[in-house]
């Protein structure tokens, strides 16, 4: 049962431009959602994240947005660099869940020049 | 600071054999989880250890098992290896003592089952 859900596998961008990366939830319990980055032979590091209080949260490029009625929340990356080029994992976690991160399967994201 | 360091960072083995993989946290982090990547499914919760007390269990057979020690370095094994079990085993640390605490991740063990 994915209770994350991360419907693209992947996403090309020009640089300069705007990514938008999706990420669809079903479990109403989820009140803290995260994106992490992963390039090829590191860990997953963190980016961005938000409480399910909160409907946005910014830091740099990067712009979180949460639609709880929707149960979605999206990734804005402005402007993509091709550094930005890796996978994207969203994840939920619960209250009383302490660290167990529930992830989505991934957006692979290449940033071209 | 160190980061999170796994060990060892390859590994080869063959059905019905049993393996360990060794995580050593941050400095200070007390809370150590574990996840398995395969892929097209991403990151999928195993277990998180907290002074040396699994607090946290996902959905995976008894054959994944784990623990801590008083260092908060962490173990895990898994016993009668299946195909089904190659992947990238992840662990994370935290501090730990609430909810959402950030989680640093190491590099990763690539188990490969034959």
């Amino acid at each position: 049962d994915q209770q994350v859900k991360q419907n693209s596998p992947s996403l090309s961008v020009q640089e300069g431009r705007i990514s938008i990366l999706n990420c669809d939830y079903t479990n109403s319990m989820f009140d803290y959602f995260l994106w992490y980055k992963k390039y090829p032979a590191e860990g997953p590091t963190f980016l961005i994240s938000i409480s399910s209080i909160k409907d946005k949260n910014e830091d740099g490029r990067f712009t979180v947005f949460l639609n709880k009625s929707a149960k979605h929340l999206s990734l804005h990356i402005v402007p993509s660099q091709p550094g930005d080029s890796a996978v994207y994992f969203c994840a939920a976690s619960f209250e009383g869940g302490y660290n167990k991160l529930i992830f989505g399967a991934g957006t692979r994201l290449a940033v071209h020049p | 600071k160190a980061g999170v360091t796994q060990t060892p960072r390859y590994l080869i083995k063959t059905r019905g054999q049993q393996v360990t993989l060794s995580c050593s946290p941050i400095s200070g982090h007390r809370s150590v989880s574990w996840y398995q990547q395969t892929p097209g499914q991403g990151l999928q919760f195993l277990f998180e250890y907290f002074s040396e007390t699994q607090r946290n269990k996902g959905n995976f057979p008894g054959r994944f098992s784990g623990r801590q020690f008083s260092n908060s370095r962490s173990e895990m094994n898994v016993s009668t290896l299946e195909l089904g079990d190659s992947a990238l085993y992840l662990c994370a640390s935290s501090w730990g003592l609430a909810d959402n605490n950030e989680q640093f991740f190491g590099p990763g063990t690539r188990l490969t089952v034959l």
